[in-house]
C-alpha cells in the first residue's frame, strides 16, 4: 500500500528558483527516501535520511525530516530545466519500498 | 557495470496472450523487485524476492508469476494478458532490506490490446 504521500502533485515554476516538495506518511519510519524519475525513464536514488536525522544534504538538494509530524521536504535549490522530473518519497513497506504518487515538476527555462 | 536491466523495452500483446519480462543486475544484490506504474498511481509492488530461489507476492500480484533462479535474473511473467496489465513495468534491486537504496531498470512499456 502507499503510505508516503507528495504533496503538490504538479510545480511549475521558473530556471533559477528554488523547488520545495513535501511528503507525508502515516507510521513510524527507520528511514525515507526521495526518488527522481525522468519521463520514460527508471527512477534513480536522490537521497536517505534516517530517522534520527532532521536535515541532510546531496549537492543542490536539502531533505528535512520531522517524525514529530510524519512529514519530509525535499528542496531543490536553483532549479535548472534538466530538474524537470517526477519526483518520489518512499518508506519502509516490510521488504520493500512504498511509494508515493509523486510531485511532477516542470522548470521552464 | 550495466545496473539493472530490462527486456524487452516495448511489447504489443493480444488478450490471452503469455509473455515474459526478464530482469538482470549484475551488482550481486540480493534481493529483486517487480513494480508496475499507471497514471496516477505510483508504482505498485507486484512481487518481490529475497534471494535465489524464493518469491513473495506483493501489493498487486493476481495475473502474475514470478521466478528467480539465479541470483542476477528475476523474471516476471503473464500467463494470460488482460487489458488491465497495460503498464510500465520497472525491475530494480537492492543489496538488503527496504531500508537500502533501490537501483531501477529502464522500465517496460506493455500494451495489451
Amino acid at each position: 500500500s502507499q503510505q508516503g504521500e507528495e504533496d503538490p502533485q504538479a510545480l511549475s515554476i521558473q530556471e533559477g528558483e528554488n523547488a520545495t516538495m513535501n511528503c507525508s506518511y502515516k507510521t513510524s519510519i527507520n528511514n525515507l527516501q526521495w526518488y527522481r524519475q525522468n519521463s520514460g525513464r527508471g527512477l534513480v536514488h536522490l537521497i536517505l535520511i534516517r530517522s534520527n536525522e532532521r536535515e541532510k544534504h546531496s549537492g543542490r538538494l536539502r531533505v528535512t525530516l520531522d517524525t514529530s509530524k510524519k512529514s519530509s521536504s525535499l528542496l531543490i535549490t536553483a532549479s535548472r530545466a534538466a530538474d524537470t522530473a517526477s519526483y518520489f518519497c518512499a518508506t519502509e513497506g516490510g521488504y520493500a519500498l512504498n511509494f508515493g504518487k509523486g510531485t511532477s515538476l516542470l522548470v521552464t527555462p | 557495470n550495466a545496473g539493472v536491466t530490462q527486456t524487452p523495452k516495448f511489447r504489443v500483446l493480444k488478450t490471452g496472450q503469455s509473455m515474459t519480462l526478464l530482469c538482470a543486475q549484475d551488482m550481486n544484490h540480493e534481493y529483486m523487485y517487480w513494480y508496475r506504474q499507471d497514471p496516477g498511481m505510483g508504482l505498485r509492488l507486484i512481487h518481490y524476492s529475497v534471494g535465489e530461489g524464493t518469491t513473495a507476492k506483493g501489493e498487486v500480484p493476481d495475473g502474475y508469476n514470478v521466478s528467480r533462479l539465479k541470483k542476477q535474473n528475476f523474471l516476471l511473467g503473464l500467463e494470460s494478458a488482460a487489458p488491465s496489465q497495460t503498464s510500465v513495468y520497472f525491475c530494480a534491486s537492492s543489496r538488503g532490506t527496504a531500508q537500502e537504496t533501490q537501483y531501477f531498470g529502464p522500465g517496460t512499456r506493455l500494451l495489451v490490446l
